[in-house]
């Protein structure tokens, strides 16, 4: 996995509830994006950034923020967690130097009820 | 080969035998490509990686294959062991960026 830590493993949340995912790196990749994974569906993007102090959607941003205060962390937040972000999210960076390979972490799954 | 759906399409090899997992990609513009291996409960694993300007990359004991034509996308995996039990999907890149766009996946079931 290339080094990419993620906190917590597990999580179960009540709707409404807030929370926040964290995921570090301490290599210096610059590019760190989340994805989501739903069962029968590919991995989809939730934002991105290519650096410290830059953020991006991707494809499912709605009811998800980031920010990337520092190269090493890229946390995602709900601010106000739904049933429908029951899941298991992946945080993923991209080493210096390998333009386009991106290395996984083990994941979060997380549960709304 | 992928599909989108709730049921993912498995692969059932003998142990020894050697495994053609296979992805139809969807865009012709796509310029980068990623096989992924993931075990139940962990994060998705690179395999091996293929650029569009190539038409055949190996490493240890796999090989990547693609058809630019057709729009596919092949992983070889030479005398399957039952550590290779595990989904694998493809994902492809278009354009500047690092955004990839990724299959549903394969179940490959390593009988002994």
């Amino acid at each position: 996995n290339a080094g990419v830590t993620q906190t917590p493993k597990f999580q179960v949340l009540k709707t409404g509830q807030s929370m926040t995912l964290q995921c570090a790196q301490d290599m210096n990749h610059e590019y760190m994006s989340w994805y989501r994974q739903d069962p029968g569906m590919g991995l989809r993007l939730i934002h991105y950034s290519v650096g410290a102090g830059i953020t991006d959607q991707g494809e499912v941003p709605n009811g998800y923020n980031v920010s990337r205060s520092t190269t090493e962390d890229f946390p995602l937040r709900l601010l106000s967690a739904a049933p429908s972000q029951t899941s298991v999210y992946f945080c993923a960076s991209t080493p210096p130097g390998v333009a386009d390979t991106q290395y996984f972490g083990p994941g979060t799954r997380l549960t709304v009820l | 080969g992928e599909s989108v759906g709730l049921h993912l399409p498995t692969l059932s090899v003998q142990e020894g035998d050697n495994s053609i997992i296979n992805c139809a990609y969807s865009n012709s513009a796509s310029d980068y490509f990623i096989w992924y291996k993931q075990e139940s409960g962990k994060g998705p694993q690179f395999i091996i990686d293929i650029r569009s300007n190539m038409d055949k990359r190996q490493g240890q004991r796999v090989t990547v294959l693609l058809n630019k034509t057709v729009k596919h996308l092949s992983l070889q995996i030479a005398a399957t062991q039952p550590g290779d039990s595990a989904v694998y999907f493809c994902a492809e890149k278009t354009g500047g960026g690092n955004k990839l766009t990724f299959g549903t996946g394969t179940q490959l079931k390593v009988e002994l």
